[in-house]
């Protein structure tokens, strides 16, 4: 089965800039979403097909995604961007497949 | 504005089925796949299953045997039961919208589905 790979953690200063990787077989040959899940909440996608912000995600959050490696960066981090954050891919036999999550800690 | 409300019942006893319903409010009903995520308690987001308006189901191969997703369109409602619970399927049980994305630009075309509305989740303990 299809698996991805995440940094269980990150760490990143007030206004400084966190990446968080996901990691699969070909990734690249697929789309990358990312998700935001605060304490408490339902997720809320942030990136979209690879590179795409919807409406209402601040210019900050921001995608790549190439060869076995998607991630996802943060500028300029601000303490309420401290969350879990997924990444996800989808296969036509695997179906939906998330990351292994990575937590975001704003110190 | 499109929002996903879901219910059902919170607490099971060990081999008892799981049965939770989703509605949904706004947008079109027939142009998505309609998704049941879960999240035990301080793990990850893991895949239950689909079924679109005309009642076409994917499941995951881990879950394909007890499980049974449905569809009323008349109620834009969806359903999920599952069979034969256990202590290992204690989790936040969410309902979501599957949303279809492809690009043809590249050097060759991608497609996928992501989840772009979320239900707020239920919280379904298994215990005896």
């Amino acid at each position: 089965s299809y698996e991805l790979t995440q940094p269980p953690s990150v760490s990143v200063s007030p206004g400084q800039t966190a990446s968080i990787t996901c990691s699969g077989d070909e990734l690249g040959d697929k789309f990358a979403f990312w998700y935001q899940q605060r304490p408490g909440q339902s997720p809320v996608v942030v990136i979209y097909e690879d590179t795409k912000r919807p409406s209402g995600i601040p210019e900050r959050f921001s995608g790549s995604n190439s060869g076995n490696t998607a991630t996802l960066t943060i500028s300029e981090t601000q303490a309420m961007d401290e969350a879990d954050y997924y990444c996800q891919a989808w296969d036509g036999s695997t179906p939906y497949v998330f990351g292994t999550g990575t937590k975001v800690t704003v110190l | 504005q499109v929002q996903l409300q879901q219910w059902g019942a919170g607490l099971l006893k060990p081999s008892e089925t799981l049965s939770l319903t989703c509605v949904v409010y706004g947008g079109s009903f027939n142009e998505y796949y309609w998704n049941w995520i879960r999240q035990p308690p301080g793990k990850g987001l893991e895949w239950i299953g689909e079924i679109n308006h005309s009642g076409t189901t994917n499941y995951s191969p881990s879950l394909k045997s007890r499980l049974t997703i449905s569809v009323d369109r008349s109620k834009k409602q969806f359903s999920v039961n599952l069979t034969s619970v256990s202590a290992a399927d204690t989790a936040v049980y969410y309902c979501a919208r599957a949303k279809y994305c492809y690009d043809s630009s590249g050097y060759s075309p991608r497609g996928g589905y992501y989840f772009d509305y979320w239900g707020q989740g239920a919280l379904v303990t298994v215990s005896s």
